[in-house]
């Protein structure tokens, strides 16, 4: 089956200036998460969804972060405007049902903000 | 805040044992214990779960004590493409959004 697909894989901006990201989940995968993974740490949730409803986004900075999931497919996640602190990489992960142990994660994209 | 603590890194020669240990003195009842592996520029990969029984499945083997305050990881003949990142959670399965909360894991180096 085919897995997590993510785009771009890589993405260079200056700080103030917008980036959006997209996913597209395993086909059938009720859930969607959107994690952010700073070099050196572990992937930090910034953003859960159950079809299209979110389920838990106490960790996305709201002032900035925004994501959908429209049609409880595919999803996208912007940043606007975009600071120093948001490099990063960005991961996408679904899950076949909300609490699944299995995650399957896609490739990523490293966001670097000049 | 992650609820395990690992070591920061680990060698292995390959073909021996890869013994990763991890401490969750705190855990519940209701925490089950995940492991997953990140290799370089991949995303996170599950690789096994469990409650309080020993688990082994195709790619490892978990070993959890009897207080449930300790487990171990272990890949029973490491090679060259184990080299990774792993990351041992706990997570709470009654609490709604099963959320998973990464540390910084233990980074491993399988020696040839």
């Amino acid at each position: 089956e085919a897995g997590v697909a993510q785009s771009p894989r890589y993405k260079i901006i200056e700080k103030r200036q917008s980036v959006a990201f997209w996913c597209n989940p395993i086909s059938g995968h009720a859930t969607l998460y959107w994690y952010q993974q700073i070099l050196g740490q572990g992937p930090k949730l910034l953003i859960q969804f159950q079809n299209n409803g979110v389920v838990d986004d106490s960790q996305l900075p709201k002032d900035r972060f925004s994501a959908e999931r429209l049609k409880g497919v595919d999803s996208t996640l912007k940043i606007q405007p975009a600071k120093l602190e948001d490099s990063a990489v960005y991961l996408c992960a679904s899950s076949f049902i909300q609490g699944a142990p299995e995650q399957y994660f896609g490739p990523g994209t490293r966001l670097t903000v000049t | 805040d992650a609820k395990t603590t690992q070591p920061p890194s680990m060698d292995c020669a390959e073909g021996r044992a890869a013994n990763l240990p991890c401490n969750h003195s705190t855990i519940s009842g209701n925490e089950y214990v995940y492991w997953y592996r990140q290799i370089h520029s991949q995303g996170p990969q599950y690789i096994i779960h469990g409650l309080k029984n020993n688990e082994t499945n195709e790619m490892a083997s978990l070993i959890i004590t009897e207080d449930r305050k300790s487990s171990t990881l272990i890949l029973p003949h490491a090679t060259l493409r184990d080299t990774a990142v792993y990351y041992c959670i706990v997570r709470d399965v009654t609490s709604g959004t099963y959320k998973y909360i990464f540390g910084t894991g233990t980074r491993l180096k399988v020696l040839a």
